[in-house]
């Protein structure tokens, strides 16, 4: 088992273009969440899976946001129509239903120019 | 409303000294998680320790240890006889009865020779 991984690391995009990012979890981990952290602040909760169902939504996620999570596997995260307010570091994390704890992926970096 | 403070921006240190890095929360819930992640330059957040709001005992793990008081609401993280490899940002964050994690700003740790 080699972690929660992410991909791409790193994605420059234009500004009104899509991105999707990818994140596969530890194995046996139900649960999947997605965050994102701006320069200076502490990462920001968008949304959880448990499985495949999507249980939880921040009002962050706008409606440009859509993640899924189609075999409770790996979840994707994609933003539409990119502006430059979404360049942030984006984090995904997975954790086990029985235990409370998270473990962190290295995160995507997000630069909208 | 779930909210965590931690009001030291950045702290700057001599190798050898104890810092201690503070944390202060708030909660409605009567059973809640805190947490303390250290993120470093690499950009992955590393689970250091959970704590549950049943559980006032401290901690010790090495050089670190971990002072729980409900009393004041708050979560301090003490490393003692710093090292320059402690040198990243420090997270306190908190989980009520949802499952998103509450992260507090970041405390950032400089450690010098």
């Amino acid at each position: 088992d080699t972690g929660v991984s992410q991909n791409p690391r790193h994605k420059i995009t234009k500004r009104g273009q899509n991105v999707t990012f990818r994140c596969d979890p530890i194995s046996e981990h139900n649960r999947l969440y997605w965050y994102r952290q701006t320069l200076g602040q502490g990462p920001e909760f968008l949304t959880y899976f448990q499985n495949e169902a999507q249980l939880e939504k921040s009002r962050l996620l706008s409606d440009r946001f859509s993640a899924e999570r189609p075999k409770g596997s790996f979840s994707t995260l994609e933003i539409q129509r990119t502006e430059q307010g979404d360049s942030a570091m984006y984090l995904c994390a997975s954790s086990p239903v029985t235990v409370y704890g998270y473990t962190f992926g290295s995160g995507t970096r997000l630069t909208v120019v | 409303a779930q909210k965590v403070t931690q009001a030291q921006t950045e702290i700057s240190v001599v190798e050898k000294e104890d810092v201690t890095l503070d944390c202060v929360y708030e909660t409605r819930d009567t059973t809640y998680y805190l947490f303390w992640y250290k993120q470093p330059p690499s950009g992955e957040l590393v689970f250091l320790i959970r704590r549950n709001s049943f559980d006032e005992q401290n901690e010790i793990s090495g050089r670190y240890s971990w002072n729980f008081q409900k009393s004041t609401s708050s979560f301090n993280f003490t490393i003692t006889a710093s090292q320059v490899v402690d040198s990243a940002v420090y997270f306190c964050a908190l989980s009520g009865s949802g499952y998103a994690l509450n992260f507090g700003k970041g405390t950032s740790l400089l450690v010098t020779p």
